[in-house]
């Protein structure tokens, strides 16, 4: 089954423990993206990648990391996470940066840093 | 730069009364137009899209959508709504190049709308 995978789905943490969200995609996709999703304010964009090694910043980078070694995996590093970066987290892949490529997303990972 | 606003935030309505959820952009560029659902602890889900050619866009659960140029909107409506149809819904713009010239394939989204059907 085509699908884009996310692990963990749910997290508690603790402020300034290095965490690491996974995302997957057996589609061969080039294009993947991180979002952050909070009440009232819809979707924003974290970071993306448009193909392996080409990453770039999106709307709200601050506090985050990605890397795009293969081309099914980009994972979401948060690496001294604080209270502000509690949100609803998706992953989401197209097949190429092109306007018309549909995203698929994951099911998304619900964080929570105490 | 793109911009989505979704003018209701939250629309309820009784089961098989019609639904209009409100959408508007504004772009500097022909944009690409999309409708996304997110049932309950779910991701999103791509309900339609407008690329180009006839301005009307169903999907295959009897919701449809019209770009409308002039009015720089993209509202989607349901002649009669089910209580499955209770959901978040994200109106979403992707560009095909910014005004700098490059491409960079993003997604924006509106803040979403909360259509909740009552029985």
């Amino acid at each position: 089954e085509a699908q884009v995978t996310q692990n963990p789905r749910y997290l508690i943490t603790v402020t300034g423990k290095k965490l690491t969200v996974t995302c997957s995609q057996n589609m061969n996709h080039e294009y993947m993206s991180w979002y952050r999703q909070d009440p009232g304010l819809g979707l924003r964009q974290i970071y993306y990648s448009m193909n392996v090694e080409v990453t770039d910043k999106g709307d709200v980078p601050e506090g985050y990391k990605v890397s795009r070694k293969e081309k099914r995996n980009f994972p979401l590093i948060l690496e001294s996470p604080s209270p502000n970066q509690t949100s609803l987290y998706f992953c989401a892949s197209s097949l190429s940066g092109n306007h018309y490529n549909e995203q698929f997303f994951g099911p998304g990972t619900r964080l929570t840093v105490l | 730069a793109q911009s989505v606003t979704q003018l209701d935030s939250q629309v309820p309505v009784f089961e098989e009364a019609p639904v209009e959820l409100r959408c508007n952009y504004s772009s500097s560029v022909s944009v690409y137009l999309f409708w996304y659902v997110q049932y309950p602890n779910q991701g999103l889900q791509l309900l339609l899209k407008y690329l180009s050619g006839s301005t009307l866009v169903e999907s295959i659960n009897g919701f449809e959508a019209e770009f409308n140029k002039s009015q720089t909107s993209f509202h989607l409506r349901k002649p009669s709504v089910h209580i499955s149809d209770t959901a978040e819904y994200f109106c979403a713009v992707r560009a095909p190049l910014w005004p700098g010239g490059s491409t960079l394939g993003r997604l924006y989204f509106g803040r979403g709308t909360q259509l909740t059907v009552w029985p």
